[in-house]
């Protein structure tokens, strides 16, 4: 049980276009959902936290503008990278918290998005 | 500032042999503390979770242990299989729930 998909698994797409990136919970209903950008040989980095009907609420330095969230099912969440620019090119995951659990008691991770900008 | 650093930052074993990771964290006040084995290209799967009261916890061949004084974690794999090879991630959770992830060890098993 647990599990978390993304969808797609890769993207490749050219500078000034938008990504979206979806995040599911396909066997629980999610209270949270988490998303994380990793780069090479670096370690998760938190985005931003959303909760189901919300807005999100994001880490300092990341644009919310650009990186946009939408919760709007308890088992899943998007993430569309508008107008992306090579910088942009990173390892995109999602996790998600079971209802019942405390925020960040248990969080199960998605496969992740790797994300190329051309 | 809450933070988590991992040692070795990679290292090499042949198969079959046994290696310990090392996980030293700053966070505070603390919750509880996390393993995860994370394959490249993919996201990370949870080994171990370790609250206060706990000093080791194990599952199959990964061995965690906790010393909630000295703020230190070790995670230890037995009979290192090719399998094995991957990243394995510390991380810590404190008492309001932000998570601290530590940068990672990345481990090679070489037949």
């Amino acid at each position: 049980g647990a599990v978390v998909s993304q969808h797609p698994s890769w993207v490749i797409c050219k500078s000034g276009t938008s990504v979206k990136i979806e995040c599911r919970s396909l066997d629980f209903q999610a209270t949270t959902m988490f998303w994380y950008r990793q780069f090479p040989k670096q370690s998760l980095m938190l985005m931003a936290t959303s909760n189901e009907g919300s807005k999100a609420t994001y880490e300092q330095g990341v644009e919310k503008d650009k990186f946009l969230i939408n919760h709007a099912s308890l088992t899943l969440s998007t993430l569309t990278v508008t107008s992306a620019h090579p910088e942009d090119s990173s390892f995109y995951i999602c996790s998600a918290t079971p209802m019942g659990g405390a925020s960040t008691d248990t969080q199960y991770f998605g496969p992740g998005t790797r994300l190329t900008v051309l | 500032k809450n933070q988590v650093e991992q040692s070795p930052q990679s290292l090499i074993i042949l198969e079959g042999k046994n290696c310990t990771l090392q996980c030293n964290y700053t966070v505070s006040p603390f919750s509880n503390l996390r393993w995860y084995k994370q394959d490249t290209g993919r996201g990370p799967v949870s080994l171990t979770i370790m609250t206060f009261s706990e000093n080791t916890k194990s599952n199959g061949r990964y061995t965690a242990t906790l010393d909630a004084d000295t703020k230190q974690s070790s995670l230890h794999i037995t009979a290192s299989q090719l399998s094995d090879s991957a990243s394995y991630i510390c991380v810590v959770s404190a008492a309001d729930y932000k998570l601290s992830f530590g940068a990672g060890t990345t481990v090679t098993v070489r037949a």
